[in-house]
């Protein structure tokens, strides 16, 4: 089955910790995105790579860092520089920038 | 003003009914529109695109207006799986990536 999974599902952190989120796509998809989503607001983009090698950042990419060095996975540290990291972390890809995007099932990260 | 917005709802239905609910762009230049729809903690999922004729896929209706900058989700015959929150998604570049999101609007149907 083609798809995106993320792990962990659900990942606690105590504060001052760097933790990886994973994201692995088997669609042949360029594209790979992540996003937080946050209660009551929509999500926002932290980083994005078009092709393997190389990415941008979002909207919101202080106290993240990604890297993509196999098309197939695109993993998310969130370092301890990020000062609100509790989130619900969801992970994207499509087969190119404007084509639909889809979604994996996210990880809940909680900093504790 | 956020680039997308939309009525966060509750829009409380019973079953069968009709309901429609807009989302409102601040860009005029965007160029694809679309809704997901996202269940209870989990991921969100394509709905349908939204085209410039509007489109019509089973019980859902999506139209755009870009006259007055939005999109509009009609769901006729509710039935209580259609419980969930509907995101409008707005792609406002041409050959780049600048997607938007909305914070979801949220339907509940009840039997």
């Amino acid at each position: 089955d083609g798809g995106i999974t993320q792990s962990p599902k659900y990942l606690f952190r105590k504060e001052g910790q760097n933790v990886t989120l994973s994201c692995e796509q088997n669609l042949n998809h360029d594209a790979m995105y992540w996003y937080r989503q946050d209660p009551g607001q929509g999500l926002r983009l932290i980083y994005y790579s078009q092709i393997v090698n190389d990415f941008q950042k979002g909207d919101i990419a202080e106290g993240y860092s990604v890297s993509r060095e196999k098309k197939e996975s695109f993993p998310l540290t969130v370092t301890s520089a990020q000062k609100n990291p509790t989130a619900f972390y969801l992970c994207a890809s499509s087969m190119g920038l404007t084509d639909t995007q889809y979604f994996g099932p996210g990880t809940r990260l909680t900093v504790l | 003003r956020k680039e997308v917005e939309q009525d966060p709802g509750p829009f409380n239905v019973p079953e069968g009914a009709t309901v429609a609910f807009n989302c409102t762009y601040s860009n005029s230049a965007s160029q694809s529109f679309f809704w997901y729809r996202q269940d209870c903690r989990k991921e969100p999922k394509l709905l349908m695109s939204v085209y410039s004729s509007g489109n019509e896929d089973g019980r859902f209706t999506a139209q755009l207006n870009r006259a007055s900058q939005y999109i509009s989700l009609l769901i006729r015959d509710s039935k209580l799986s259609d419980s969930a929150t509907y995101l409008c998604v707005v792609n406002m570049a041409v050959s780049d990536y600048k997607l938007s999101f909305g914070a979801g609007t949220t339907v509940t149907v009840r039997a």
